[in-house]
């Protein structure tokens, strides 16, 4: 079983649709959780840090549920920049063990 | 811009070659962390470097090696290059104190694309 977990994609939408990824990790003891964005040929770029129960930034919102070892991201009003992969991110000690990423293209 | 630089942007080397990545870090930042992402996947840790040490490494054979600087900088260093090394390489940089991170959060650097033919 991978460490971490995420939907596989991907995920198709139109402008203004709201949509969530969800992902699991299989390690209890991780204390902080990132969500990053990666564009195409791009590097990986910090969208959301989760620390506690969650985390809100404008469109987005961050979940956690520690008992079930849930992670999710919550993108509201899509925008068509909005395009990318994300990227479910768990802390182990220092390193940061990624997960595959789920691809979100937005459409007109 | 997170701050974080490195050198070259893309490589083509020939199996069996060896090759050198560099990294500069985001300044005020002392730790620097590697990662290797094939296409099609998430990054993979390769291993970390805080204060001239190797502090934590991933499974990737001792062909993969490294080293930081006194100014945080760092190396990412692959000999006997195989095929499958073809991937994305990325550097990290972040805060830590005391070989624990004050503040968890990394920033990438923009990669360096190598191509193992």
């Amino acid at each position: 079983r991978k460490e971490v977990e995420q939907d596989p994609g991907p995920f198709n939408v139109p402008e203004g649709a709201t949509v969530a990824f969800n992902c699991t990790y299989s390690n209890s003891a991780s204390q902080s959780f990132f969500w990053y964005r990666q564009d195409c040929r791009k590097e990986p770029k910090l969208l959301m840090s989760v620390y506690s129960s969650g985390n809100e930034d404008g469109r987005f919102t961050a979940q956690l549920n520690r008992a079930s070892q849930y992670i999710s991201l919550l993108i509201r009003d899509s925008k068509l920049s909005d395009s990318a992969t994300y990227l479910c991110v768990v802390n182990k000690g220092g390193k940061l063990i990624f997960g595959q990423g789920t691809e979100l293209s937005v459409k007109p | 811009e997170t701050g974080v630089t490195q050198s070259p942007t893309h490589l083509i080397k020939t199996r069996g070659q060896q090759v050198t990545l560099r990294c500069s870090s985001q300044s005020g930042h002392n730790t620097v962390s590697w990662y290797q992402q094939a296409l099609g996947q998430g990054p993979q840790f390769i291993f970390q470097y805080y204060r001239e040490e190797e502090n934590g490494r991933g499974n990737f054979p001792p062909r993969f090696s490294g080293l930081q600087f006194p100014n945080y900088s760092s190396e990412l260093n692959v000999n006997a290059l195989e095929l499958d090394d073809s991937a994305l390489y990325l550097c990290a940089s972040s805060w830590e104190v005391g070989r624990q991170p004050k503040k968890y959060e990394q920033y990438f650097g923009p990669g360096t694309r190598l191509t193992v033919t």
